[in-house]
């Protein structure tokens, strides 16, 4: 039962156009989320995160947007740039009535194209 | 500050074998979870300590197991290895269980032939 779902294996983008990462849930009780990045050999390293009472956080070029009725999250990376290459993973905590667990996707590979 | 530091980084086993693998946390992080990478099923949660005692479990069988120290370090530990616990495993650390945000060590790189 994949409770955190990243449909999209893989995106390629243009190196200044925007890049939509996607992830869906399906347990409700989620009430925080993550994004994480990762490089080859590397581990994930944290990028943003949003509570579910909000519906967006911004930090820089990277933002993370909620839609708690569709179960829904979406990162935007604007504008890209090769450097942002990597796999990022969507992570959700607070199922299982409060666990403190992280459920990760199973990422999606971007690519920035110069 | 340093950074989450796992040993060894890489290792090859052969089927049978056990294996233990080492996670040194941020300094003051006190909560130390482990994950296993595998391709295309991304990071899957095998368990989480806390103050030396396990918090939480992931589906995994009892040949994994895990500890924690005193000092926060932690091992886990592989027994009977299969062909298929081949994978990258992650180390996370947080100052306690209450804090979403999850700092990952580089990982130990696990081949089992």
């Amino acid at each position: 039962d994949q409770q955190v779902k990243q449909n999209s294996p893989s995106l390629s983008v243009q190196e200044g156009r925007i890049s939509i990462l996607n992830c869906d849930y399906t347990n409700s009780m989620f009430d925080y989320f993550l994004w994480y990045k990762k490089y080859p050999a590397e581990g994930p390293t944290f990028l943003i995160s949003i509570s579910s009472i909000k519906d967006k956080n911004e930090d820089g070029r990277f933002t993370v947007f909620l839609n708690k009725s569709a179960k829904h999250l979406s990162l935007h990376i604007v504008p890209s740039q090769p450097g942002d290459s990597a796999v990022y993973f969507c992570a959700a905590s607070g199922g299982q009535g409060g666990s403190e667990k992280l459920v990760f996707g199973k990422g999606t590979k971007l690519t920035v194209n110069p | 500050k340093a950074g989450v530091t796992q040993t060894p980084r890489y290792l090859i086993k052969t089927r049978g074998q056990q294996v233990t693998l080492s996670c040194s946390p941020i300094s003051g992080h006190r909560s130390v979870s482990w994950y296993q990478q595998t391709p295309g099923q991304g990071l899957q949660f095998l368990f989480e300590y806390f103050s030396e005692t396990q918090r939480n479990k992931g589906n995994f069988p009892g040949r994994f197991s895990g500890r924690q120290f005193s000092n926060s370090r932690s091992e886990m530990n592989v027994s009977t290895l299969e062909l298929g616990d081949s994978a990258l495993y992650l180390c996370a650390s947080r100052l306690n269980p209450g804090g979403y945000e999850q700092y990952f060590g580089p990982g130990t790189r696990l081949t089992v032939t």
